[in-house]
């Protein structure tokens, strides 16, 4: 089984740009889709990012998915921070076995 | 609009048995498999199983096989989490989630997830 690896925490300043990485331990990245979700303190997920780069209508465009083979990882990319996108964010995948796994975990903080 | 509702928070002693819900509206229900994740502060989101209600195959990852039951009321369009005899370990907040595909074949990605049912397990 493999997992997921987010860095626990990111800060930065309203209106910056912060990318969030998410890497698998064993399998190919790029076999797989991943998903993005956004939680907000008290709520259920919400998606952000579907299918490594797809963005759900109501999603801004400052939220952008991308995968990049050569260190397994996908990324997540808020540019133009905002309050608003305080919140924590987690990864997910799954194989051929459709072993399903979610990343740790990125609290976002906006100062 | 697609909607999961979650049953409300439940306080439980250790030992008792709990049946948590998942009411699903506003699509096919029968077409799209449904699944349960657990929450913790300690593991964060985990994915315990996941139900096609068109036929109630239910499918269960290793690490919560034999702990609980996933189950279907076609007639109501209700999913369940079930569990018979409670520990202190399974406190935590509990989510369904709606695959994002439809059909049979399985691509476990999710896009619409049920408000959460906290569940409080005292030893």
């Amino acid at each position: 089984n493999f997992m997921l690896t987010q860095p626990h925490s990111m800060s930065e300043s309203p209106g910056k740009t912060v990318t969030i990485s998410c890497t698998r331990s064993s399998g190919n990245i790029a076999s797989n889709y991943v998903q993005w979700y956004q939680q907000r303190p008290g709520s259920g997920p919400s998606t952000v990012i579907y299918e490594d780069d797809q963005r759900p209508s109501g999603v801004p465009d400052r939220f952008s998915g991308s995968i990049d083979s050569s260190s397994n990882s996908a990324s997540l990319t808020i540019s133009g921070l905002k309050t608003e996108d305080e919140a924590d964010y987690f990864c997910q995948s799954y194989d051929s076995n459709n072993h399903i796994v979610f990343g740790g975990g990125t609290k976002v903080t906006v100062l | 609009e697609v909607r999961l509702v979650q049953s409300g928070a439940e306080v439980k002693k250790s030992g008792e048995s709990l049946r948590i819900s998942c009411e699903a509206s506003g699509y096919s229900v029968s077409n799209y498999w449904i699944a349960w994740v657990r929450q913790t502060p300690e593991k964060g989101l985990e994915y315990m199983g996941i139900l096609y209600p068109g036929d109630s195959e239910a499918r269960y990852s290793p690490s919560f096989q034999g702990q609980v039951t996933i189950s279907v009321d076609k007639s109501t369009t209700t999913a369940y989490l079930q569990w018979i005899s409670l520990k202190a370990s399974d406190s935590a907040m509990y989510y369904c989630a709606r695959s994002a595909w439809s059909g049979y074949y399985l691509i476990p990605l999710f896009d619409n997830w049920g408000q959460g049912t906290r569940v409080t397990v005292s030893s």
